[in-house]
């Protein structure tokens, strides 16, 4: 059963409206990322968050928003989105230790811009 | 430099192959590694942890160098279902308990019949 669990798997939106992809888990991790990934490039960190705790990356550019309203939830938020946004969205969840833990990914949302 | 680096490839193997991918990171505080698998279009998977000298899972051995910041993933006896994107990830402290994993560009391997 999918542990990570993210909604749509495909979503397709206009230049500029905005558009938000949701992530659930079942695995009571503390933190939650989102992280994009374009073709043949390595996965982008986006932002994460340590239960409520919101770490943002410097160079997230400030169209992209997240949202954690409980433990099993997590939204990304894509404002105004561009053609360049054009990516796979992947959520993952990992539970913290003295030692980094492996990261847990769901299925991705591959967004398209018209 | 980037801070973690893999072979280019791609590498295409006949099966039964051993095959063997490179990789390197900048970040002496990097704590711990994996490789992820990633098949097209699909998202990466977790392979093997790597967090002391090596470990072997199978066909697969995972050796890491610490003092030469190097970390190698070998694939023995290669099978057609090995073809994906091999990810090495690098995870060091971002502040606190907070980790953060860098991962490198990915490797793609084909294994052909």
């Amino acid at each position: 059963d999918a542990m990570v669990i993210q909604n749509p798997r495909y979503q397709v939106t206009q230049f500029g409206k905005p558009v938000t992809l949701s992530c659930s888990q079942t695995l009571n991790h503390n933190v939650m990322y989102w992280y994009q990934q374009k073709s043949s490039q390595a996965p982008k960190l986006l932002f994460h968050y340590y239960d409520k705790d919101f770490n943002n990356e410097a160079d997230t550019p400030d169209n992209f928003q997240s949202r954690r309203p409980n433990t099993s939830f997590c939204f990304l938020d894509i404002r105004s989105p561009g053609l360049g946004d054009a990516a796979m969205y992947l959520c993952a969840t990992s539970r913290l230790g003295s030692l980094g833990q492996p990261q847990h990914f769901g299925d991705g949302t591959r967004l398209s811009i018209l | 430099r980037k801070e973690v680096e893999q072979d280019p490839g791609p590498f295409n193997v006949p099966e039964g192959a051993t095959v063997a991918f490179n990789c390197t990171y900048s970040n002496s505080a990097s704590q711990s590694f994996f490789w992820y698998r990633q098949d097209c279009r699909k998202e990466p998977k977790l392979l093997m942890s790597v967090y002391s000298s090596g470990n072997e899972d199978g066909r697969f051995t995972a050796q890491l160098n610490r003092a030469s910041q190097y970390i190698s993933l070998l694939i023995r006896d290669s099978k057609l279902s090995d073809s994906a994107t091999y990810l090495c990830v690098a995870s060091s402290n971002s502040g606190g308990s907070n980790y953060k994993l860098t991962f490198g560009k990915g490797t793609l391997l084909t294994v052909n019949p």
